[in-house]
């Protein structure tokens, strides 16, 4: 099993420069979400969505998009990046409860974004 | 918003137990209670969760309260390779609006001498 696949691993933007953090999972799940992690500030919630055609903002949202056009696929899109988006990002799914999952969440390896 | 208290950094010895706690006074009914610890340069990998009775796997323990407002993760023997940041958070995987509420908090870092 691949399990969460995230795609670019390193990335270095200019401002206002505008580019898509890939998210792929393998495991048939219906949650998957985006997340940030700076120096002190821990894991912070971008986006979420529960299934295909179903995003929601969680704590942090602005500046970026997504879509849900396959259980698969979870891209995040920066559409005109700052030195503020500098940051590692994580991507993670899970199963729900209510069709026999336990809701573990499953890491990708991360995407170190730097912008300039 | 439901949110975890955990202590910033804790140390153990090798091979001796480590109980990291965490306290969730305002933990709703349908909350689950996960842990997962993060090793640098890595994403979080999951460890256990619970809901009201206590919890053995291959990697931990999970002692929780009675009234469900604190839990306890057990490492009955730790290495070297449990140093990490340790996450305790709570997961309502029922209501799936509340996933936006999904909050992380600092963890404990736990370093482990030889």
């Amino acid at each position: 099993n691949a399990g969460v696949t995230q795609t670019p691993k390193f990335q270095v933007l200019k401002t206002g420069q505008s580019m898509t953090l890939q998210c792929a999972q393998d495991m048939n799940h219906e949650y998957m979400s985006w997340y940030r992690q700076d120096p002190g500030m821990g894991l912070r919630l971008i986006h979420y969505s529960v299934g295909a055609g179903i995003t929601d903002q969680g704590e942090v949202p602005n500046g970026y998009n997504v879509s849900r056009s396959t259980t698969e696929d979870f891209p995040l899109r920066l559409l005109s990046a700052a030195p503020s988006q500098t940051s590692v990002y994580f991507c993670a799914s899970s199963s729900l409860s209510g069709r026999g999952g336990t809701g573990e969440l499953f890491f990708g390896e991360g995407s170190r974004l730097t912008v300039l | 918003d439901a949110k975890t208290t955990q202590p910033n950094s804790m140390e153990s010895n090798e091979e001796e137990p480590v109980h990291l706690p965490c306290n969730h006074s305002t933990i709703s009914g349908t909350d689950y209670i996960h842990w997962y610890r993060q090793l640098p340069s890595q994403g979080p990998e999951y460890v256990i969760h619970g809901l009201t009775s206590n919890v053995n796997n291959r990697m931990a323990s999970l002692a929780i309260a009675e009234d469900r407002k604190s839990s306890t993760l057990i490492l009955h023997r730790a290495t070297l390779r449990d140093a990490a940041v340790y996450y305790c958070i709570l997961r309502d995987t029922l209501n799936a609006g509340n996933n936006r509420k999904l909050i992380w908090g600092l963890g404990t870092s736990l370093a482990v001498n030889p």
